[in-house]
């Protein structure tokens, strides 16, 4: 089973909304990834989990705050964001191995309004 | 420094023809690795290819292929009579063996039109 999911597909939400992103693999990964995707542009990495730690923020605004409640999930809780912060979110999930690839989810699409 | 450079943004080609997708990459590490993932519009990043830098062979899966030469630091794609199907963004991606954070870096990216 290669599937990482990702819910909700699509989710529209004002600046004063609190909504969360799920992600789930059961790939029995221990390396877990959030990314943001505006259009035309490739992927850009937030956060990194490693062994259910972050182990990589990208300097992502406090808005956003990830969590990691076991080796298969991965939320990201969104909070006060703003309409720059509509785009595509994607979550991966790889082994914790030097250079392994990543496998992605379907991706969550965005809209703040 | 731009690490992945994808030169070509956009190509379009008619259905059943053969297709090759640029990547040159930049890296002072002698460990790395290099990878293919292709996007269609639903939007997931599908994982193509990884090939890591000791291992220059080039490889064939079904209509795709992949040639890797480290003297010109090039990762180059080909797809071999082209489908519908095809059509999405390609992304060529980089990842250091000597970068604490093991993070991949992704090129720009090359969107395929393929036509019917």
């Amino acid at each position: 089973d290669t599937e990482v999911t990702q819910t909700p597909k699509h989710l529209v939400m004002g600046m004063t909304n609190k909504k969360s992103l799920k992600c789930e693999q059961h790939m029995g990964h221990r390396a877990m990834y959030w990314y943001k995707q505006k259009a035309k542009k490739p992927p850009e990495l937030m956060f990194v989990y490693s062994y259910e730690k972050l182990s990589i923020n990208e300097s992502v605004p406090s808005r956003f705050s990830p969590e990691c409640p076991n080796s298969s999930l991965l939320n990201l809780h969104l909070h006060a964001l703003q309409p720059e912060d509509s785009a595509l979110y994607l979550c991966a999930s790889s082994h914790v191995r030097r250079g392994d690839e990543q496998y992605f989810g379907p991706g969550t699409r965005l809209t703040v309004t | 420094a731009q690490k992945v450079t994808q030169a070509q943004t956009e190509i379009s080609v008619v259905e059943k023809e053969d297709v090759t997708l640029d990547c040159v990459y930049e890296t002072r590490d002698t460990t790395y690795y290099l990878f293919w993932y292709k996007q269609p519009p639903s939007g997931e990043l599908v994982f193509l290819i990884r090939r890591n830098s000791f291992d220059e062979q080039n490889e064939i899966s079904g209509r795709y292929s992949w040639n890797f030469q480290k003297s010109t630091s090039s990762f180059n794609f080909t797809i071999t009579a082209s489908q519908v199907v095809d059509s999405a963004v390609y992304f060529c991606a980089l990842s250091e063996a000597g970068n604490r954070d093991d993070k991949i870096i992704f090129g720009k990216g090359t969107r395929l039109h393929i036509l019917p």
